[in-house]
Protein backbone atom coordinates (compact mmCIF):
# COMPACT_ATOMS: atom_id res chain seq x y z
CA UNK A 1 0.00 0.00 0.00
CA UNK A 2 1.48 3.49 -0.40
CA UNK A 3 1.37 5.72 2.19
CA UNK A 4 0.61 9.52 1.92
CA UNK A 5 2.39 11.73 4.10
CA UNK A 6 1.04 15.35 4.78
CA UNK A 7 3.15 17.95 6.18
CA UNK A 8 2.58 20.06 8.18
CA UNK A 9 -0.18 18.49 10.76
CA UNK A 10 -0.83 22.11 11.14
CA UNK A 11 -0.67 25.36 9.47
CA UNK A 12 -1.08 28.68 10.87
CA UNK A 13 -1.22 31.67 8.32
CA UNK A 14 -2.86 35.25 8.21
CA UNK A 15 -5.53 36.07 5.36
CA UNK A 16 -3.64 37.25 2.62
CA UNK A 17 -0.47 35.37 2.97
CA UNK A 18 0.57 32.16 0.86
CA UNK A 19 0.35 29.20 2.32
CA UNK A 20 1.71 26.21 1.23
CA UNK A 21 1.32 22.21 2.05
CA UNK A 22 3.08 19.51 1.21
CA UNK A 23 2.38 15.86 0.40
CA UNK A 24 4.71 12.53 0.48
CA UNK A 25 3.97 9.69 -1.29
CA UNK A 26 5.95 6.61 -0.10
CA UNK A 27 6.20 5.21 -3.61
CA UNK A 28 6.30 7.06 -6.95
CA UNK A 29 2.54 7.92 -7.59
CA UNK A 30 3.55 9.99 -11.17
CA UNK A 31 1.26 12.63 -11.33
CA UNK A 32 -2.12 10.74 -10.09
CA UNK A 33 -2.93 12.96 -7.06
CA UNK A 34 -5.49 14.32 -5.87
CA UNK A 35 -6.36 17.38 -3.51
CA UNK A 36 -9.32 18.19 -1.35
CA UNK A 37 -10.84 20.49 1.09
CA UNK A 38 -12.96 19.57 3.98
CA UNK A 39 -14.84 22.42 5.84
CA UNK A 40 -15.93 21.07 9.28
CA UNK A 41 -19.55 19.34 9.25
CA UNK A 42 -18.82 19.22 5.11
CA UNK A 43 -18.00 16.65 2.65
CA UNK A 44 -14.70 17.08 0.93
CA UNK A 45 -14.51 19.25 -2.17
CA UNK A 46 -12.51 18.32 -5.29
CA UNK A 47 -9.64 20.82 -5.79
CA UNK A 48 -7.12 20.18 -7.83
CA UNK A 49 -6.35 16.28 -9.75
CA UNK A 50 -3.57 15.18 -11.88
CA UNK A 51 -1.64 16.76 -9.52
CA UNK A 52 -1.64 20.38 -11.14
CA UNK A 53 -5.23 20.66 -13.11
CA UNK A 54 -7.84 22.62 -10.86
CA UNK A 55 -11.59 20.83 -10.49
CA UNK A 56 -14.48 23.11 -11.99
CA UNK A 57 -15.24 26.00 -10.19
CA UNK A 58 -12.30 26.34 -8.16
CA UNK A 59 -10.32 29.51 -7.73
CA UNK A 60 -7.05 30.43 -9.29
CA UNK A 61 -5.24 31.01 -6.06
CA UNK A 62 -5.29 27.74 -5.56
CA UNK A 63 -2.37 25.81 -7.47
CA UNK A 64 -1.05 22.30 -7.39
CA UNK A 65 2.42 20.92 -8.38
CA UNK A 66 4.94 17.89 -8.44
CA UNK A 67 5.43 14.50 -9.55
CA UNK A 68 6.31 10.60 -8.58
CA UNK A 69 6.71 11.13 -4.96
CA UNK A 70 6.82 14.81 -4.00
CA UNK A 71 3.96 17.47 -4.39
CA UNK A 72 2.71 21.05 -3.35
CA UNK A 73 -0.68 22.43 -2.61
CA UNK A 74 -0.26 26.38 -2.55
CA UNK A 75 -2.58 28.60 -1.81
CA UNK A 76 -1.76 32.09 -3.35
CA UNK A 77 -3.35 34.67 -0.78
CA UNK A 78 -5.53 33.71 2.00
CA UNK A 79 -9.64 33.93 1.92
CA UNK A 80 -11.27 33.68 4.98
CA UNK A 81 -13.08 30.73 3.63
CA UNK A 82 -9.99 28.80 3.14
CA UNK A 83 -9.42 27.67 6.50
CA UNK A 84 -9.61 23.61 7.05
CA UNK A 85 -8.51 20.75 6.60
CA UNK A 86 -6.55 19.63 3.45
CA UNK A 87 -6.55 16.17 1.82
CA UNK A 88 -3.84 14.58 -0.55
CA UNK A 89 -4.88 11.53 -2.40
CA UNK A 90 -3.41 8.96 -5.03
CA UNK A 91 -4.82 6.93 -7.44
CA UNK A 92 -1.59 5.35 -9.03
CA UNK A 93 -1.83 2.11 -6.99
CA UNK A 94 -4.76 0.50 -7.43
CA UNK A 95 -5.94 -2.54 -7.13
CA UNK A 96 -6.04 -2.84 -4.31
CA UNK A 97 -6.95 0.74 -3.75
CA UNK A 98 -6.09 4.55 -2.95
CA UNK A 99 -5.16 6.19 -0.50
CA UNK A 100 -5.48 9.70 1.29
CA UNK A 101 -2.65 11.44 3.75
CA UNK A 102 -4.03 12.34 7.22
CA UNK A 103 -4.14 16.04 6.16
CA UNK A 104 -3.15 19.10 6.88
CA UNK A 105 -5.08 22.13 9.32
CA UNK A 106 -4.88 25.10 8.13
CA UNK A 107 -5.72 27.47 10.48
CA UNK A 108 -5.87 31.29 10.82
CA UNK A 109 -2.90 32.83 12.74
CA UNK B 1 -26.64 19.93 -10.84
CA UNK B 2 -25.23 16.95 -9.24
CA UNK B 3 -26.79 15.51 -6.34
CA UNK B 4 -26.05 12.23 -3.86
CA UNK B 5 -28.24 11.21 -1.20
CA UNK B 6 -27.10 9.02 1.07
CA UNK B 7 -29.52 7.56 3.22
CA UNK B 8 -29.72 4.27 5.84
CA UNK B 9 -27.08 5.02 8.77
CA UNK B 10 -27.75 4.91 12.08
CA UNK B 11 -26.71 2.97 15.60
CA UNK B 12 -26.23 -0.94 15.08
CA UNK B 13 -24.92 -3.34 17.77
CA UNK B 14 -21.33 -5.19 17.17
CA UNK B 15 -21.75 -7.81 14.69
CA UNK B 16 -24.99 -5.85 12.71
CA UNK B 17 -25.72 -5.24 9.74
CA UNK B 18 -26.64 -2.50 7.51
CA UNK B 19 -27.24 -1.16 4.29
CA UNK B 20 -26.66 2.13 3.38
CA UNK B 21 -27.97 4.18 -0.11
CA UNK B 22 -26.52 6.65 -2.43
CA UNK B 23 -29.73 8.52 -4.83
CA UNK B 24 -27.58 10.06 -7.56
CA UNK B 25 -29.44 12.60 -9.65
CA UNK B 26 -27.91 15.74 -12.17
CA UNK B 27 -26.07 13.53 -14.47
CA UNK B 28 -25.56 10.19 -16.46
CA UNK B 29 -25.99 7.31 -13.43
CA UNK B 30 -24.82 4.97 -15.40
CA UNK B 31 -21.54 6.06 -16.93
CA UNK B 32 -19.47 6.90 -13.88
CA UNK B 33 -17.77 4.75 -11.38
CA UNK B 34 -19.19 5.56 -8.16
CA UNK B 35 -17.32 4.86 -4.49
CA UNK B 36 -18.05 4.79 -0.90
CA UNK B 37 -14.99 6.91 1.27
CA UNK B 38 -15.69 7.07 5.35
CA UNK B 39 -14.21 9.34 8.35
CA UNK B 40 -14.73 7.78 11.04
CA UNK B 41 -15.67 10.98 13.90
CA UNK B 42 -12.28 13.24 14.14
CA UNK B 43 -10.36 10.95 11.93
CA UNK B 44 -9.44 11.54 7.98
CA UNK B 45 -10.70 9.49 4.62
CA UNK B 46 -10.50 6.31 4.13
CA UNK B 47 -11.26 4.75 0.39
CA UNK B 48 -14.07 2.04 1.16
CA UNK B 49 -15.16 0.54 -1.98
CA UNK B 50 -15.45 1.12 -5.60
CA UNK B 51 -17.68 -0.40 -8.41
CA UNK B 52 -17.80 0.80 -12.02
CA UNK B 53 -19.94 2.04 -14.17
CA UNK B 54 -21.63 -1.58 -15.37
CA UNK B 55 -20.58 -3.26 -11.87
CA UNK B 56 -17.97 -5.14 -14.44
CA UNK B 57 -14.95 -3.92 -11.88
CA UNK B 58 -15.67 -3.77 -7.67
CA UNK B 59 -12.57 -3.19 -5.27
CA UNK B 60 -12.51 -3.02 -1.46
CA UNK B 61 -10.20 -2.12 1.08
CA UNK B 62 -8.33 -4.67 2.82
CA UNK B 63 -10.57 -3.46 6.51
CA UNK B 64 -14.00 -4.05 4.75
CA UNK B 65 -13.10 -7.13 2.17
CA UNK B 66 -15.44 -10.04 3.02
CA UNK B 67 -17.63 -8.29 5.08
CA UNK B 68 -18.89 -5.06 2.96
CA UNK B 69 -20.48 -5.50 -0.52
CA UNK B 70 -20.93 -2.95 -2.77
CA UNK B 71 -23.80 -2.54 -5.52
CA UNK B 72 -25.63 -0.48 -7.89
CA UNK B 73 -28.66 0.16 -9.85
CA UNK B 74 -28.43 1.54 -12.90
CA UNK B 75 -32.24 1.88 -14.06
CA UNK B 76 -33.03 3.19 -10.15
CA UNK B 77 -29.91 5.80 -10.00
CA UNK B 78 -28.94 4.29 -6.36
CA UNK B 79 -25.63 3.11 -5.45
CA UNK B 80 -25.36 0.50 -2.42
CA UNK B 81 -23.12 -0.76 0.03
CA UNK B 82 -24.47 -3.87 2.25
CA UNK B 83 -22.45 -4.22 5.94
CA UNK B 84 -22.17 -7.44 7.91
CA UNK B 85 -20.34 -8.32 10.83
CA UNK B 86 -20.39 -4.53 11.39
CA UNK B 87 -17.39 -3.58 14.30
CA UNK B 88 -16.96 -0.71 16.73
CA UNK B 89 -13.98 0.27 13.84
CA UNK B 90 -16.91 0.96 11.29
CA UNK B 91 -17.92 3.92 13.30
CA UNK B 92 -17.69 6.81 10.51
CA UNK B 93 -19.74 9.40 8.55
CA UNK B 94 -19.63 7.58 5.07
CA UNK B 95 -19.65 8.88 1.64
CA UNK B 96 -21.29 8.40 -1.35
CA UNK B 97 -18.68 9.90 -4.05
CA UNK B 98 -18.78 10.01 -8.02
CA UNK B 99 -15.45 9.17 -9.69
CA UNK B 100 -14.21 11.99 -11.90
CA UNK B 101 -13.65 10.02 -14.79
CA UNK B 102 -16.22 8.87 -16.88
CA UNK B 103 -16.29 5.51 -18.07
CA UNK B 104 -13.49 4.17 -15.95
CA UNK B 105 -12.52 0.54 -14.20
CA UNK B 106 -11.93 3.43 -11.26
CA UNK B 107 -11.52 4.56 -9.02
CA UNK B 108 -9.34 7.94 -9.62
CA UNK B 109 -10.07 10.98 -7.79
CA UNK B 110 -13.87 11.97 -6.64
CA UNK B 111 -15.35 14.95 -8.24
CA UNK B 112 -19.11 14.89 -6.28
CA UNK B 113 -20.15 13.84 -2.79
CA UNK B 114 -23.27 13.56 -0.84
CA UNK B 115 -23.34 15.15 2.96
CA UNK B 116 -22.69 11.60 4.39
CA UNK B 117 -24.26 9.22 6.45
CA UNK B 118 -23.36 8.49 10.00
CA UNK B 119 -22.79 4.73 10.99
CA UNK B 120 -22.26 4.05 14.60
CA UNK B 121 -21.70 0.76 15.87
CA UNK B 122 -21.99 -0.03 19.58
CA UNK B 123 -23.51 -1.88 21.95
Amino acid sequence: EIVMMQSPATLSVSPGERATLSCRASQSVSSNLAWYQQKPGQAPRLLIYGASTRATGIPARFSGSGSGTEFTLTISSLQSEDFAVYYCQQYNNWPPGITFGQGTRLEIK
Amino acid sequence: EVQLVESGGGLVKPGGSLRLSCAASGFTFSSYSMNWVRQAPGKGLEWVSSISSSSSYIYYADSVKGRFTISRDNAKNSLYLQMNSLRAEDTAVYYCARDGVVAAAGPYYFDYWGQGTLVTVSS
